[in-house]
């Protein structure tokens, strides 16, 4: 079983480009999140999904888009880069209660110039 | 609004000595409370959790944490630290709101000396 995986690994991006952050999963879960490191700010949430078809804004949206076709993709879509979009972005899954476990992916470490 | 306060963004410790972690949650509601592990170049994975019942609850790779409701603390501690268990830790909060997303705090990052 994969989990949950997110393309690309890495990537150096210029300013004022689009950019689509990819994540999928393979264990049906109802709930995706997709979340960036910072240092010293630990993990913060940009968006969610609580079930297919469904997304909700984070702490900090702006900027960033998401949509939720179907339940395993959750794309995350950076529609002109700043530099301040420079971070890793982990996404998550889980059955969706508050009380389950969040799965996460390896990461997207992305470089805004 | 929720928050989670973890103090000390570093900690060093030796090798076999007592690792605690520090975690303070700020909430209005009863929380679920979550401590995640992070190892260098991979994503988070859940070490313990609390929801209801025991307040002390066991972990992976013999973490355990205390929630105490008087102190609105979430402490993760082990007896005899190891070289493995160098990482970054993250506490978080989780409520019964529609989001039911996370709240992190901002992490601490454990060295283990030989």
């Amino acid at each position: 079983i994969a989990g949950i995986t997110q393309a690309p690994t890495s990537q150096i991006l210029a300013a004022g480009r689009r950019m689509t952050l990819r994540c999928t999963q393979d264990m049906r879960h109802n709930a995706m999140y997709w979340y960036r490191q910072d240092l010293g700010l630990g993990l913060r949430l940009i968006h969610y999904s609580n079930t297919a078809g469904t997304t909700g804004k984070g702490e900090v949206p702006d900027g960033y888009s998401v949509s939720r076709a179907n339940t395993d993709d959750f794309p995350l879509t950076l529609a002109s880069a700043v530099p301040s979009q420079t971070s890793v972005y982990f996404c998550a899954s889980s059955e969706g209660r508050f009380t389950d476990t969040q799965y996460f992916g390896p990461g997207t470490r992305l470089t805004v110039l | 609004a929720q928050s989670v306060t973890q103090l000390g963004s570093h900690v060093s410790v030796s090798e076999g000595a007592l690792v605690l972690l520090r975690c303070n949650y700020s909430s209005s509601v009863p929380p679920y409370l979550f401590w995640y592990v992070q190892y260098p170049n991979q994503g988070l994975q859940l070490l313990l959790k609390y929801t209801t019942g025991a307040t002390l609850v066991k972990g992976i790779n013999g973490f355990e944490a205390e929630f105490k409701k008087s102190e609105t603390s979430f402490h993760l501690t082990k007896p005899s630290a190891h070289m493995s268990d160098a990482a970054e830790y993250f506490c978080a909060v989780s409520l019964d709101t529609g989001r039911r997303a996370l709240t992190f705090g901002s992490g601490t990052r454990l060295q283990v000396q030989p």
